[in-house]
């Protein structure tokens, strides 16, 4: 079936360095995406939205990019923090009546110092 | 200011036990959803209520699961009969319009 999937399982990183978290999405009728994060013991928080006719967004330090010809979605932390380690889902709201989302299995992203 | 609210935050039952877990959304949010988490997994759509109607029930696993809203404000997922598959962790968010709100969801253990 249609799903969001994952490039990378586990993603580790230098504080300070920038991270890229990749996500392949097969339906192409969705129009809205989202990234969370996710820490232990915590619900999925809100990082950042993109619609389908965007291929770019900007937040505080975070970028999502939308590649809609291949399908490919990610998310870039700028100057990670060891406060970023957590795991990463994208999302994808299918609409038609039903503003459910599919998540994909996430990226955990580890930050060292 | 409040967000999402779950209880229990955690609950242990014995298989063949009933349960019941409540979700209290963001007030004046029309829409909420249930997720079910498995360990080291995304979470998977349950069920979607617009104020108290449940408008898709689609991933709802079985007929031992069931969930209510009666008056469009908090909810109830209540599952019966558990069995040792049910066991994962629970995740309400509510919304307004297209972002959604999560709660710290409640684990379930079914030993």
């Amino acid at each position: 079936g249609e799903s969001v999937g994952l490039h990378l399982p586990t993603l580790s990183v230098q504080e300070g360095d920038n991270s890229i978290i990749n996500c392949a999405y097969s339906n192409s009728a969705s129009d809205y995406f989202i990234w969370y994060k996710q820490e232990s013991g915590k619900g999925p928080q809100f990082i950042i939205d993109i619609r389908s006719n965007m291929d770019k967004r900007q937040g505080q330090r975070v970028t999502v990019l939308l590649n809609k010809t291949v399908k490919h979605l990610s998310l870039q932390i700028a100057a990670t923090q060891p406060g970023d380690s957590a795991v990463y889902f994208c999302a994808e709201n299918m609409g038609a009546g039903t503003d459910k989302l599919i998540f994909g299995t996430g990226t955990r992203l580890q930050v060292f110092p | 200011g409040a967000g999402v609210s779950q209880s229990p935050r955690y609950k242990v039952a014995k298989r063949g036990q009933d349960v019941a877990l409540r979700c209290d959304p963001i007030s004046g949010h029309v829409s909420l959803f249930w997720y079910q988490q498995a360990l080291g997994q995304g979470p998977e759509f349950l069920t979607y209520f617009q104020n108290e109607a449940q408008l898709d029930k689609s991933g709802l696993p079985s007929d031992r699961f069931f969930a209510e809203r009666p008056e469009g404000s908090v909810s109830t997922l209540k599952i019966q009969r558990t069995q040792q598959e049910d066991s994962a962790v629970y995740l309400c968010a509510s919304s307004l319009a297209d972002e959604q709100y999560f709660g710290p969801g409640t684990r379930l253990t079914v030993t």
